[in-house]
């Protein structure tokens, strides 16, 4: 039962290079969300996606991409890694938006 | 934004105390949901409960307890006979029906429980 699964756990990047983060769900969850998590500041909405072929911004999406092809899968893109993205990134699934959110194990991301 | 506050950002407590972790929520809907996260030391996001506007009724789950008022747009957390193993961040989130509203979250209390 694999859940919310999340690749890689720690990455680091130099200023400049792009990468993706991989989430992938075995739920079939519709709702799946991105978060980053910084000290003193919570969980933070990045994008998320209520469906396939639906994303939308949330709360600081500036830096990333997304694209929802799959029910199952929820990549996010950093085009040009800044030091500013330095951070814990968690996906989530959920059956929908306002139901108990299932997270990934996290990526620690080192922007240098 | 419609925020959610956790005003206690760090809470020390001897084990075996009771604790509790309050949250404040925002909200123009009359239909919303409430949550609490736990995050161990191990880094995972652990979910605790879920409460829609309409159930008032306080729940209690072994030493875990939660207090919803919407009167003061509250939805506490209590521990009792606190243990070593609830040392962790606990965050507090809303959700509105419409899906196209995002989920907020709480900036998370830390909770450190001392032997």
């Amino acid at each position: 039962n694999a859940g919310v699964t999340q690749t890689p756990k720690f990455q680091v990047l130099k200023t400049g290079q792009s990468m993706t983060l991989q989430c992938a769900q075995d739920m079939n969850h519709e709702y799946m969300s991105w978060y980053r998590q910084d000290p003193g500041m919570g969980l933070r909405l990045i994008h998320y996606s209520v469906g396939a072929g639906i994303t939308d911004q949330g709360e600081v999406p500036n830096g990333y991409n997304v694209s929802r092809s799959t029910t199952e899968d929820f990549p996010l893109r950093l085009l040009s890694a800044a030091p500013s993205q330095t951070s814990v990134y968690f996906c989530a699934s959920s059956y929908s938006h306002n139901t108990e959110a299932f997270f990934g194990q996290g990526t620690r991301l080192t922007v240098v | 934004a419609q925020k959610v506050t956790q005003a206690q950002t760090e809470i020390s407590v001897v084990e075996k105390e009771d604790v509790t972790l309050d949250c404040v929520y925002e909200t123009r809907d009359t239909t919303y949901y409430l949550f609490w996260y736990k995050q161990p030391p191990s880094g995972e996001l652990v979910f605790l409960i879920r409460r829609n506007s309409f159930d008032e009724q306080n729940e209690i789950s072994g030493r875990y307890s939660w207090n919803f008022q919407k009167s003061t747009s509250s939805f506490n957390f209590t521990i009792t006979a606190s243990q070593v193993v609830d040392s962790a961040v606990y965050f507090c989130a809303r959700a509105a029906p419409n899906r196209d509203d995002k989920i907020i979250f709480g900036k998370g209390t830390r909770l450190h429980i001392l032997p």
